[in-house]
């Protein structure tokens, strides 16, 4: 089973320049989350999808980020504009909506720099 | 206060030593408990799910006490490739499948 699929894996930007994450999640998984884990802290999540559907954004910074699911499958992630305290790794997980077990599971993140 | 507090250490531990991690959650009402292992650089994976009556996987086991809001993970004889962060995980009170991390604990086992 293919795992989550995210590009771009690294990144580089100018502080004030826009970026976009993209992601893709496991076949069948109708959640699907972003995560922003900056260097010694844990994963923070951003937004939830329930298929197309917004579940969670209260900790997204909605004048700067912006995310969306358009068909219920991929998902973007929009920096715009960077400031320097958004470098971190975004992570985007998956999950069935329905598993007792709640096992989310990650890709392997997007590391932006922002200089 | 954190929702979910750990230790970040890192633990300095010799190969074969047993080693315990603990954490403090806040939310009285979290219904779901799980430790993840992070390696360096890499995406987290989930490690194992903690009940209340305790559960165990080879080397590691986890246990849960809800009275105090206290998890902790036990690994016995330590191996090089435990090397890790181990995250402490909450799934909050209300569905919705919303995780919340501690910050994690470094482990790094010796020669």
């Amino acid at each position: 089973e293919a795992g989550v699929a995210q590009s771009p894996r690294y990144k580089i930007i100018e502080k004030r320049q826009s970026v976009a994450f993209w992601c893709n999640p496991i076949s069948g998984h109708a959640t699907l989350y972003w995560y922003q884990q900056i260097l010694g802290q844990g994963p923070k999540l951003l937004i939830q999808f329930q298929n197309n559907g917004v579940v969670d954004d209260s900790q997204l910074p909605k004048d700067r980020f912006s995310a969306e699911r358009l068909k219920g499958v991929d998902s973007t992630l929009k920096i715009q504009p960077a400031k320097l305290e958004d470098s971190a790794v975004y992570l985007c997980a998956s999950s069935f909506p329905d598993r007792v077990l709640y096992e989310q599971y990650f890709g392997p993140g997007t590391r932006l720099t922002v200089t | 206060r954190k929702e979910v507090e750990q230790d970040p250490g890192p633990f300095n531990v010799p190969e074969g030593a047993t080693v315990a991690f603990n954490c403090t959650y806040s939310n009285s009402a979290s219904q779901s408990f799980f430790w993840y292992r992070q390696d360096c650089r890499k995406e987290p994976k989930l490690l194992m799910s903690v009940y209340s009556s305790g559960n165990e996987d080879g080397r590691f086991t986890a246990q849960l006490n809800r009275a105090s809001q206290y998890i902790s993970l036990l690994i016995r004889d330590s191996k090089l490739s435990d090397s890790a962060t181990y995250l402490c995980v909450v799934n909050s009170a209300g569905g919705g499948n919303k995780l919340t991390f501690g910050t994690g604990t470094q482990l790094k086992v010796e020669l």
